[in-house]
């Protein structure tokens, strides 16, 4: 089975702080996804990344930083985390085929708070 | 790009049938559909690849119409453990290997 990890499910932090969220897949997927999933506003792609060391925006970029130095490990980094990204985030990752991308397995979220 | 899902809520007795639709103004490659349950990750049901498919496993089934840029998402005989929210991922345009997502149409299935 595929298995996606998200490091905390839950985390509080302070306006202003630098945070990271880590993802780590054990499927050998190419693809690599961050979400973003607020009430009422599905899921929105924050950044997304197809092989190592690249990535490309996603529709909601601002804020946000990634990482991925590892086939199987995909970071989101909030460089000073604001009241407005409080939210769920959610990883994803899939496998490749010709570009496209196959079914997506998600992790299973990390709660994020900040005050 | 996102795509239009309707409704945005549907509620079902046991054994009753729904439809959700999921409306994009884009041309597609693809559509995928996931149900997320409460306080859980959204899990894949199926995908379709434009052609025109209509795939289904037990009682869920959806159908692709590339030419209107529309899917269909028809569970049947609904049962309690279909409860949850259901996504469409659309993926085309210049960018492929990226999903965008509607908005979710919540399902809710009483006894």
């Amino acid at each position: 089975d595929v298995k996606v990890t998200q490091s905390s499910r839950y985390l509080v932090k302070r306006t202003g702080e630098k945070v990271f969220l880590e993802c780590v897949q054990d499927m050998d997927h190419e693809n690599m996804f961050w979400y973003r999933q607020d009430p009422g506003l599905g899921l929105r792609l924050i950044y997304f990344s197809y092989d190592v060391k690249m990535k490309e925006k996603g529709d909601i970029p601002e804020g946000y930083s990634v990482s991925r130095e590892k086939k199987e490990r995909f970071s989101l980094i909030l460089e000073s985390a604001s009241t407005n990204q409080t939210s769920m985030y959610l990883c994803a990752s899939s496998l490749a085929v010709s570009g496209t991308s196959l079914e997506q397995y998600f992790g299973p979220g990390t709660r994020l708070t900040v005050t | 790009q996102q795509p239009v899902q309707s409704p945005q809520a549907v509620i079902l007795r046991e054994g009753e049938d729904a439809v959700i639709n999921c409306s994009s103004s884009k041309a597609l490659y693809s559509v995928h559909w996931y149900r997320q349950k409460h306080g859980e990750a959204p899990v894949f049901l199926m995908i379709l690849l434009k052609g025109g498919e209509q795939k289904g496993h037990d009682k869920i089934s959806a159908s692709f119409n590339e030419k209107k840029q529309q899917s269909s998402l028809y569970l049947t005989a609904s049962q309690l453990s279909y409860s949850g929210t259901y996504f469409c991922g659309t993926e085309g345009g210049s960018t492929l290997g990226r999903l965008y997502f509607g908005r979710g149409t919540q399902l809710t299935v009483w006894p």
